[in-house]
């Protein structure tokens, strides 16, 4: 265990819906990241939280959103779904803004598997 | 966290032989690095890191080398054991971007 829980873990649903994926960080930590990884991508990042605040955003789509709420666990929103945002959601955390204080980078959970069909 | 089914590649050695995985980054800022292990249905773990003030560091049966000059870094896993099958991700960062790039991947086999 990890310490960074993701729920759920497994989620099907189809095109057009919205869903949330929830994340709560490692004690302790500030930062919460969120990446995703499908077939032909790898693991890119979507966005980063620190405390509360928006701090970082990579390729995240529009469609997409996220937050961090008081208790610092995060939420992805992903909205208008489509086929092509199957894929495995992670959410990672850390305990400063730029992640390479003594944890030594970031801490990931076990992911979010997300079918659309 | 499964990364099987993921476009990538491998590399397969014996139990017992060293394993080298190889990583090319881009970008000349980067500053700070890292080697994750992802085993399926799990999340990527960390390994190891490496600052750019440094070529060399070792852990335990692992040890990651850093050429600043070419933008190369490996991972280097002494006698390699089937626990280690795995995809191995590099990522990296520099001082000014909050986030860590991840390379694409290599699959680690470990044969018997």
């Amino acid at each position: 265990d990890s310490g960074v829980t993701q729920t759920p873990k497994h989620l099907i649903t189809a095109t057009g819906q919205r869903v949330t994926l929830r994340c709560s960080p490692r004690s302790g930590d500030l930062s919460v990241y969120w990446y995703q990884q499908s077939l032909d991508q790898g693991l890119q990042f979507l966005i980063q939280y620190y405390n509360g605040e928006e701090r970082a955003k990579g390729n995240i789509l529009e469609r997409f959103s996220a937050q961090q709420f008081p208790d610092l666990h995060s939420e992805l929103n992903l909205s208008s779904l489509e086929l092509g945002d199957s894929a495995l959601y992670f959410c990672a955390s850390s305990e400063t803004t730029l992640g390479t204080g003594k944890s030594h980078g970031y801490t990931f959970g076990s992911g979010t598997r997300l079918t659309v069909v | 966290g499964e990364s099987v089914g993921l476009h990538l590649p491998t590399l397969s050695v014996q139990e017992g032989d060293n394993s080298i995985i190889n990583c090319a980054y881009s970008n000349s800022a980067s500053d700070y690095f890292i080697w994750y292990k992802q085993e399926s249905g799990k999340g990527p773990q960390f390994i190891i890191d490496i600052r750019s003030n440094m070529d060399k560091r070792q852990g335990q049966r692992v040890t990651v080398l850093l050429n600043k000059t070419v933008k190369h870094l490996s991972l280097q896993i002494a006698a390699t054991q089937p626990g280690d099958s795995a995809v191995y991700f590099c990522a990296e960062k520099d001082m000014g971007r909050r986030a860590l790039t991840f390379g694409s991947g290599t699959r680690l086999q470990v044969q018997p």
